[in-house]
């Protein structure tokens, strides 16, 4: 079964600046979707961000942007010009192609922003 | 739309006892899921429904029971509950149409103790 692996349990980043969030996975299928949902104290899931593996271009957001290297099996997070509300636990998912009914999450990550 | 909502948002229960967690979604969604949060350990996926009358296992089945008899309802019925689940639980859907990329929306979630 495929793993996804935040190695950083907590993060802290000052407002304004950049931070990075990290995220690996373990697969050996060639086809399989990446997000990272973000989850606010109110416990709401939101997406932030969504790459689809056979796309070597990163996604961008605004803000958000991704660094997708898939011979390292790695996909990080950049939030730039981090704002107050950027603080929240965020969590790396996996989605295979052929067993699309199966995401996989990580154990988040929690992003702290200090004024 | 109200989106995916869930009730209730706490729940306390003994050991043994019987519930329902409801779900219900307005978008005409086909795909919904049930999802259990522990500290440490990210969103695991219980069951899935990819439509009425449709539903299947997913990474954490045991002691949870779902049903889809329209598009809207996936309740999560626990049959004897038991300290171990004791988390917090999401419900989540999406279309189909998008596949493996789909946002899922999620739930607010149910928090669950049991005693």
């Amino acid at each position: 079964a495929q793993t996804v692996t935040q190695s950083q349990p907590e993060m802290s980043v000052q407002e304004a600046e950049t931070v990075t969030l990290s995220c690996t996975y373990d697969t050996s299928e060639s086809d399989y979707y990446l997000f990272w949902y973000k989850q606010p104290p109110s416990r709401q899931m939101i997406l932030v961000i969504r790459q689809e593996a056979y796309k070597q271009q990163n996604a961008t957001e605004n803000r958000f942007s991704v660094n997708f290297q898939k011979a390292a099996k790695s996909f990080s997070l950049k939030i730039s010009d981090s704002q107050l509300g950027d603080a929240a636990m965020y969590f790396c998912a996996y989605r295979s192609e052929y067993n699309n009914n199966d995401m996989r999450f990580g154990a988040g990550t929690r992003l702290t922003v200090k004024p | 739309n109200a989106g995916v909502t869930q009730t209730p948002k706490f729940q306390v229960l003994k050991t043994g006892q019987s519930m329902t967690l409801q779900c219900a979604q307005d978008m005409n969604h086909e795909y919904m899921s049930w999802y259990r949060q522990d500290p440490g350990m990210g969103l695991r996926l219980i069951h899935y429904s990819v439509g009425a009358g449709i539903t299947d296992q997913g990474e954490v089945p045991n002691g949870y029971n779902v049903s889809r008899s329209t598009t809207e309802d996936f309740p999560l019925r626990l049959l004897s509950a038991a300290p171990s689940q004791t988390s917090v639980y999401f419900c989540a859907s999406s279309p189909l149409r998008e596949g493996p990329y789909n946002e899922q929306f999620f739930g607010p979630g149910t928090r669950l103790t049991v005693l």
